[in-house]
Protein backbone atom coordinates (compact mmCIF):
# COMPACT_ATOMS: atom_id res chain seq x y z
CA UNK A 1 0.00 0.00 0.00
CA UNK A 2 1.33 3.33 -1.18
CA UNK A 3 2.24 5.95 2.12
CA UNK A 4 3.35 9.23 1.60
CA UNK A 5 5.19 11.40 4.35
CA UNK A 6 6.05 14.69 4.38
CA UNK A 7 8.85 15.58 7.13
CA UNK A 8 8.63 18.10 8.92
CA UNK A 9 5.13 18.74 9.98
CA UNK A 10 6.06 22.59 10.31
CA UNK A 11 8.34 24.79 9.37
CA UNK A 12 9.70 28.59 9.85
CA UNK A 13 12.19 30.17 8.08
CA UNK A 14 13.16 34.08 8.10
CA UNK A 15 12.40 35.87 4.67
CA UNK A 16 14.98 35.52 2.02
CA UNK A 17 16.65 31.43 2.43
CA UNK A 18 15.64 28.51 0.00
CA UNK A 19 14.04 26.07 1.55
CA UNK A 20 13.60 22.53 0.73
CA UNK A 21 10.35 20.66 1.68
CA UNK A 22 10.46 17.05 1.63
CA UNK A 23 8.37 14.35 0.40
CA UNK A 24 8.83 10.43 0.46
CA UNK A 25 6.61 7.88 -0.86
CA UNK A 26 6.71 3.62 -0.19
CA UNK A 27 6.14 2.35 -3.84
CA UNK A 28 8.43 3.23 -6.51
CA UNK A 29 5.89 2.60 -9.01
CA UNK A 30 4.03 5.92 -9.17
CA UNK A 31 2.76 7.36 -12.22
CA UNK A 32 2.96 11.34 -11.50
CA UNK A 33 3.75 13.54 -7.99
CA UNK A 34 1.92 16.47 -7.47
CA UNK A 35 2.73 19.68 -5.18
CA UNK A 36 0.01 21.76 -4.36
CA UNK A 37 -0.59 24.89 -2.17
CA UNK A 38 -3.04 25.13 0.94
CA UNK A 39 -3.94 28.27 2.45
CA UNK A 40 -6.08 28.95 5.30
CA UNK A 41 -9.45 28.56 5.09
CA UNK A 42 -9.37 28.15 1.13
CA UNK A 43 -9.06 25.44 -0.99
CA UNK A 44 -5.55 23.75 -2.81
CA UNK A 45 -3.80 25.11 -5.71
CA UNK A 46 -1.81 22.95 -7.95
CA UNK A 47 1.81 23.94 -8.12
CA UNK A 48 3.98 21.75 -10.08
CA UNK A 49 3.53 17.74 -11.75
CA UNK A 50 6.47 15.69 -12.03
CA UNK A 51 5.67 13.17 -14.21
CA UNK A 52 7.23 9.66 -13.37
CA UNK A 53 9.94 9.93 -16.40
CA UNK A 54 10.97 13.07 -15.35
CA UNK A 55 13.37 14.15 -12.98
CA UNK A 56 12.41 18.10 -12.44
CA UNK A 57 9.87 21.06 -13.12
CA UNK A 58 9.87 24.32 -12.66
CA UNK A 59 7.64 27.07 -12.42
CA UNK A 60 9.52 30.90 -11.35
CA UNK A 61 11.14 30.04 -7.75
CA UNK A 62 9.95 26.77 -7.63
CA UNK A 63 11.19 23.55 -8.13
CA UNK A 64 10.25 20.33 -7.50
CA UNK A 65 12.34 17.24 -8.20
CA UNK A 66 11.68 13.69 -7.94
CA UNK A 67 13.92 10.58 -7.51
CA UNK A 68 11.84 7.45 -7.82
CA UNK A 69 14.83 4.96 -6.77
CA UNK A 70 14.92 6.13 -3.45
CA UNK A 71 10.98 7.05 -3.10
CA UNK A 72 11.38 11.05 -2.35
CA UNK A 73 10.48 14.67 -3.88
CA UNK A 74 11.89 17.32 -2.77
CA UNK A 75 9.87 21.15 -3.49
CA UNK A 76 12.95 24.12 -3.51
CA UNK A 77 11.46 27.49 -2.55
CA UNK A 78 14.07 30.21 -3.93
CA UNK A 79 14.35 33.47 -1.95
CA UNK A 80 11.57 33.10 0.49
CA UNK A 81 8.67 35.21 0.66
CA UNK A 82 6.15 35.91 3.59
CA UNK A 83 3.81 35.29 0.85
CA UNK A 84 4.66 31.84 0.68
CA UNK A 85 3.52 30.38 3.68
CA UNK A 86 1.43 28.34 3.63
CA UNK A 87 0.87 24.21 4.22
CA UNK A 88 2.78 22.35 1.04
CA UNK A 89 1.31 19.47 0.85
CA UNK A 90 2.41 16.45 -2.49
CA UNK A 91 0.66 13.70 -4.03
CA UNK A 92 1.14 10.48 -5.90
CA UNK A 93 -0.79 8.67 -8.72
CA UNK A 94 -0.09 4.68 -8.56
CA UNK A 95 -1.29 5.07 -12.44
CA UNK A 96 -3.98 6.90 -14.94
CA UNK A 97 -6.91 5.41 -13.54
CA UNK A 98 -5.80 5.19 -10.03
CA UNK A 99 -6.77 8.46 -7.39
CA UNK A 100 -4.32 10.63 -5.70
CA UNK A 101 -2.31 9.50 -2.50
CA UNK A 102 -2.04 12.58 -0.08
CA UNK A 103 0.63 13.36 2.52
CA UNK A 104 -0.66 15.48 5.73
CA UNK A 105 1.37 18.52 4.52
CA UNK A 106 4.20 20.52 5.71
CA UNK A 107 3.23 23.84 7.35
CA UNK A 108 5.42 26.64 6.28
CA UNK A 109 6.44 29.84 8.18
CA UNK A 110 7.99 32.66 6.53
CA UNK A 111 8.69 35.32 9.06
CA UNK A 112 9.61 39.11 7.51
CA UNK B 1 -14.87 33.39 -11.86
CA UNK B 2 -14.70 30.44 -13.36
CA UNK B 3 -14.04 27.14 -10.44
CA UNK B 4 -15.46 25.03 -7.82
CA UNK B 5 -17.92 26.28 -5.36
CA UNK B 6 -19.15 24.42 -2.67
CA UNK B 7 -21.88 25.11 0.03
CA UNK B 8 -22.14 25.45 2.62
CA UNK B 9 -18.93 27.10 4.14
CA UNK B 10 -19.90 26.35 8.02
CA UNK B 11 -22.21 23.62 9.23
CA UNK B 12 -22.93 22.50 12.91
CA UNK B 13 -24.90 19.42 13.18
CA UNK B 14 -26.25 17.43 15.50
CA UNK B 15 -25.47 13.57 15.75
CA UNK B 16 -28.08 11.72 13.74
CA UNK B 17 -28.54 14.29 11.71
CA UNK B 18 -28.31 14.53 7.70
CA UNK B 19 -27.01 17.06 5.68
CA UNK B 20 -26.39 17.33 1.98
CA UNK B 21 -23.05 19.47 0.81
CA UNK B 22 -23.83 21.10 -2.48
CA UNK B 23 -20.53 21.43 -5.06
CA UNK B 24 -20.45 23.14 -8.74
CA UNK B 25 -18.14 23.56 -11.33
CA UNK B 26 -18.12 25.76 -14.20
CA UNK B 27 -15.43 24.47 -15.82
CA UNK B 28 -16.68 21.64 -17.90
CA UNK B 29 -15.24 18.80 -15.99
CA UNK B 30 -15.87 15.84 -16.82
CA UNK B 31 -14.17 14.26 -13.30
CA UNK B 32 -15.32 15.30 -9.28
CA UNK B 33 -14.27 14.41 -6.39
CA UNK B 34 -15.34 14.72 -2.24
CA UNK B 35 -12.51 14.47 0.04
CA UNK B 36 -12.31 14.73 3.62
CA UNK B 37 -9.16 16.37 5.75
CA UNK B 38 -8.77 16.03 9.31
CA UNK B 39 -5.53 17.12 11.52
CA UNK B 40 -1.97 15.74 10.99
CA UNK B 41 -3.91 13.48 7.88
CA UNK B 42 -3.46 13.64 4.42
CA UNK B 43 -6.49 14.07 1.81
CA UNK B 44 -8.33 10.94 2.32
CA UNK B 45 -10.85 10.42 -0.81
CA UNK B 46 -14.65 9.79 -0.24
CA UNK B 47 -15.69 9.25 -3.39
CA UNK B 48 -15.26 10.40 -6.74
CA UNK B 49 -17.27 10.48 -9.97
CA UNK B 50 -15.21 10.12 -13.25
CA UNK B 51 -18.51 11.35 -15.76
CA UNK B 52 -21.61 12.43 -15.50
CA UNK B 53 -23.85 9.38 -14.15
CA UNK B 54 -21.19 7.47 -12.82
CA UNK B 55 -19.75 6.95 -9.35
CA UNK B 56 -17.42 5.24 -7.30
CA UNK B 57 -16.13 4.80 -3.79
CA UNK B 58 -13.09 6.11 -2.70
CA UNK B 59 -11.11 5.41 0.40
CA UNK B 60 -13.40 6.16 2.87
CA UNK B 61 -17.06 6.03 1.81
CA UNK B 62 -19.10 4.72 4.53
CA UNK B 63 -21.71 6.69 6.04
CA UNK B 64 -21.65 9.04 2.92
CA UNK B 65 -23.71 9.08 -0.27
CA UNK B 66 -23.25 10.86 -3.31
CA UNK B 67 -24.91 12.48 -6.17
CA UNK B 68 -23.74 13.24 -10.06
CA UNK B 69 -26.33 15.18 -10.61
CA UNK B 70 -25.44 16.62 -13.83
CA UNK B 71 -21.63 17.48 -15.09
CA UNK B 72 -21.50 20.56 -13.42
CA UNK B 73 -22.56 19.28 -10.02
CA UNK B 74 -21.81 16.94 -7.59
CA UNK B 75 -23.87 16.34 -3.94
CA UNK B 76 -22.29 14.65 -0.82
CA UNK B 77 -25.10 13.36 1.74
CA UNK B 78 -24.69 12.63 5.20
CA UNK B 79 -27.45 10.29 6.04
CA UNK B 80 -27.14 10.07 9.68
CA UNK B 81 -24.17 12.24 11.31
CA UNK B 82 -21.57 11.14 13.29
CA UNK B 83 -19.17 13.03 15.45
CA UNK B 84 -16.37 10.62 13.46
CA UNK B 85 -17.50 13.21 10.56
CA UNK B 86 -16.34 16.29 12.09
CA UNK B 87 -13.76 17.28 9.22
CA UNK B 88 -13.12 20.09 6.40
CA UNK B 89 -14.69 18.44 3.12
CA UNK B 90 -13.29 19.97 -0.10
CA UNK B 91 -14.97 19.10 -3.57
CA UNK B 92 -12.41 19.16 -6.83
CA UNK B 93 -12.81 19.04 -10.12
CA UNK B 94 -10.62 17.77 -12.78
CA UNK B 95 -10.36 17.54 -16.97
CA UNK B 96 -8.00 14.59 -17.18
CA UNK B 97 -6.38 12.83 -14.37
CA UNK B 98 -3.93 16.35 -14.20
CA UNK B 99 -5.37 19.43 -13.85
CA UNK B 100 -6.98 19.39 -10.41
CA UNK B 101 -9.18 22.81 -9.29
CA UNK B 102 -10.36 22.73 -5.89
CA UNK B 103 -13.33 24.11 -3.59
CA UNK B 104 -12.70 26.25 -0.96
CA UNK B 105 -13.95 24.23 1.76
CA UNK B 106 -16.74 22.98 4.22
CA UNK B 107 -15.91 23.08 8.26
CA UNK B 108 -18.55 20.38 9.65
CA UNK B 109 -18.43 19.80 13.25
CA UNK B 110 -21.15 16.53 14.91
CA UNK B 111 -21.73 17.51 18.06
Amino acid sequence: KQEVTQIPAALSVPEGENLVLNCSFTDSAIYNLQWFRQDPGKGLTSLLLIQSSQREQTSGRLNASLDKSSGRSTLYIAASQPGDSATYLCAVRRGSNYQLIWGAGTKLIIKP
Amino acid sequence: NAGVTQTPKFQVLKTGQSMTLQCAQDMNHNSMYWYRQDPGMGLRLIYYSASEGTTDKGEVPNGYNVSRLNKREFSLRLESAAPSQTSVYFCASSLDNYGYTFGSGTRLTVV
